[in-house]
């Protein structure tokens, strides 16, 4: 169990509906990172949060967003949802900002677009 | 973003037999982390490598970090059926989101 909590696993919805993933880091854990793996795919990193604050952005379309809030919980918010969005939607925590704490990944949620 | 390619892609062997990967980076890398993506499950950490030239071995995976740190090897001695999943590097250019391409190890009993 890597203390990383993502909800919900699995979600099913249909083209242009709006999803919300949610993501609760590890306990102590100030940063929070989410990332996109299509079917037999890599790792696609979308964006980074450090205790509230944006830090970074990868490759995330302009039709999601996301935010950590004050208690440092995530959400990522997809809208205008397409066929091509259905993958596997992983969030991860660190200690620090990033370039020196080990990743710990969620078991992630699976959303399905039909 | 960029990824940094792994090599190979996909890799087959028969059980017993070594693996290995690699990771290259065009740039000069501050560290690199190693994780480990079991099919149907999340990546999990295996290892960080900082300095140049450091080797680290947990039973039998070895993990290599070139002389000059822009390149890294994951090295698994006599494989198990366990060892099955995908492997990722991690290379941080003061920027460690952007996991490598990933090589997916299928062990054959």
């Amino acid at each position: 169990d890597s203390g990383v909590t993502q909800t919900p696993k699995h979600l099913i919805t249909a083209t242009g509906q709006r999803v919300t993933l949610r993501c609760s880091p590890r306990s102590g854990d100030l940063s929070v990172y989410w990332y996109q793996q299509s079917l037999d795919q890599g790792l696609q990193f979308l964006i980074h949060y450090y205790n509230g604050e944006e830090r970074a952005k990868g490759n995330i379309l302009e039709r999601f967003s996301a935010q950590q809030f004050p208690d440092l919980h995530s959400e990522l918010n997809l809208s205008s949802l397409e066929l091509g969005d259905s993958a596997l939607y992983f969030c991860a925590s660190s200690v620090g900002q990033g370039n020196d704490s080990p990743l710990h990944f969620g078991n992630g949620t699976r959303l399905t677009v039909t | 973003g960029q990824q940094v390619m792994q090599i190979p892609q996909y890799q087959h062997v028969q059980e017993g037999e070594d693996f290995t990967t690699y990771c290259n980076s065009s740039t000069t890398l501050s560290n690199i982390q190693w994780y480990k993506q079991r099919p149907g499950g999340h990546p999990v950490f295996l290892i960080q490598l900082v300095k140049s030239g450091e080797v680290k071995k947990q039973k039998r995976l070895t993990f290599q970090f070139g002389e000059a740190k822009k390149n890294s090897s994951l090295h698994i001695t006599a494989t198990q059926t366990t060892d099955v999943g995908t492997y990722f590097c991690n290379p941080n250019t003061g920027n460690q989101f952007y996991f490598g391409t990933g090589t997916s190890l299928t062990v054959i009993p």
